[in-house]
Formats: C-alpha cells, structure tokens, sequence
C-alpha cells in the first residue's frame, strides 16, 4: 500500500525566505506526483505535476524535483509571498487503477 | 470553463436521511473519484471510476454508493447518512492514461457536509 508521508507539518518563515517542503513515497512504482496548493475552506489547486520519467518541473518561484528510487520529491518556493500562505499537498499516482495517494500537507505561514 | 463541478457546495442533514453529491467534468476525462477531507486524516479516496459503467472502491466506500452511466457524470449518494460522514468531499478527474496529458488530476472545489 503506497503511503505518502510530508515534513514539515507546518512551517512559518518570514517574507523573502527561500523555502523547501518535503514529500516521500513507498512504493517507487509511480505514474507522477504532483503538488497541490489548498487555502482555507477552498478546494485543491495544481501547481505542478512531474512524470515519472522527469527529474523537475518549474513554474515561476515553484521548483519540483523528484527522485522515484528514492521516493521523494521537493517542493522549492523562492522568494516567499505572503500569498504564499496556505497548505501545500503532494499526492502520488500509483498502481493498475492508477489511483492518487496524498499526504496529509504542509501547511505553510509566510509572515510579513 | 472548463473543469470539474461540484453541487451543493454546502449541506445539512439529518442522520438517516440521504442524498446525492453530483459532480460533473466537461473535459472528457475518464477518470472520476470522490475522496472526502477529514482534519489530520489528509484526503482519503472514497469511490472511484475509470470509465462510464465501471466503478470500484477506494480506501473509504463504507456508506456510499457511486454510478457512472455517462463519461461526464459521477454522483455520490449517502443512503443513510450518520455523524460519522461529516466532511469535504472532493470530486476529481483526469484521463485515465495521464502519462501523454501531462495535466494530472482537476479537483472541484467540494461539498462541505454535515449530519446532525
């Protein structure tokens, strides 16, 4: 059974930080991950999703990596916002009915 | 726009009543699911379908019912609700062979339920 494990729980950093959230995975058997964004009370936003044959994926401040034989992917954000405030999920897709699997989030405080 | 909707985006029940949650994607994806949000649980997957007249269950299907008759369509019926079922239920849809969309999963933006 895949399980999907993110360190930290919760992270608050002042504005400017560069920041790095962590996810890992058990079973290396992967389609791709990808990474989600969930403010309070609202439903999920993709930031970014990785193939499984990809290394990292950008999108503006946001760098994805990921490392299948390892079971783990990083999140980077660069130059934090306070816009950055919010709980960040990553989910992996996994097995023949290609299911997603997620962790339970990091959620992030970006303070002024 | 395309994308995933979700109806009601709130409800209240009574335990022992029952309802459907209706979810509808018009980008002809032939992946849907349900997961519920529970706090300090992450998203669990309830039910889920990888075409219309195929279904199967996920990690949570205790309680809930699915049908897929149309590739747009993918309802979610408590048939006797109880406190136990309070939560986010998150509809989702991707094309089932992902690896040539490159766009993963598209999430509607939830039920928020609650059985009194």
């Amino acid at each position: 059974k895949q399980e999907v494990t993110q360190i930290p729980a919760a992270l608050s950093v002042p504005e400017g930080e560069n920041l790095v959230l962590n996810c890992s995975f058990t079973d290396s058997a992967i389609y791709n991950l990808q990474w989600f964004r969930q403010d309070p009370g609202k439903g999920l936003t993709s930031l970014l999703l990785i193939q499984s044959s990809q290394r990292e994926q950008t999108s503006g401040r946001l760098n994805a990596s990921l490392d299948k034989s390892s079971g783990r992917s990083t999140l980077y954000i660069a130059a934090s916002q306070p816009g950055d405030s919010a709980t960040y999920l990553c989910a992996v897709r996994t097995g023949t009915a290609s299911k997603l699997t997620f962790g339970t989030g990091t959620r992030l405080q970006v303070t002024l | 726009n395309a994308g995933v909707t979700q109806t009601p985006k709130f409800q209240v029940l009574k335990t022992g009543q029952s309802m459907t949650l209706q979810c509808a994607q018009d980008m002809n994806h032939e992946y849907m699911s349900w997961y519920r949000q529970d706090p300090g649980m992450g998203l669990r997957l309830i039910h889920y379908s990888v075409g219309a007249g195929i279904t199967d269950q996920g990690e949570v299907p205790n309680g809930y019912n699915v049908s897929r008759s149309t590739t747009e369509d993918f309802p979610l019926r408590l048939l006797s609700a109880a406190p136990s079922q309070t939560s986010v239920y998150f509809c989702a849809s991707s094309y089932f062979r992902d690896g040539t969309s490159r766009r993963g999963y598209t999430f509607g933006s939830g039920t928020r339920l609650t059985v009194v």
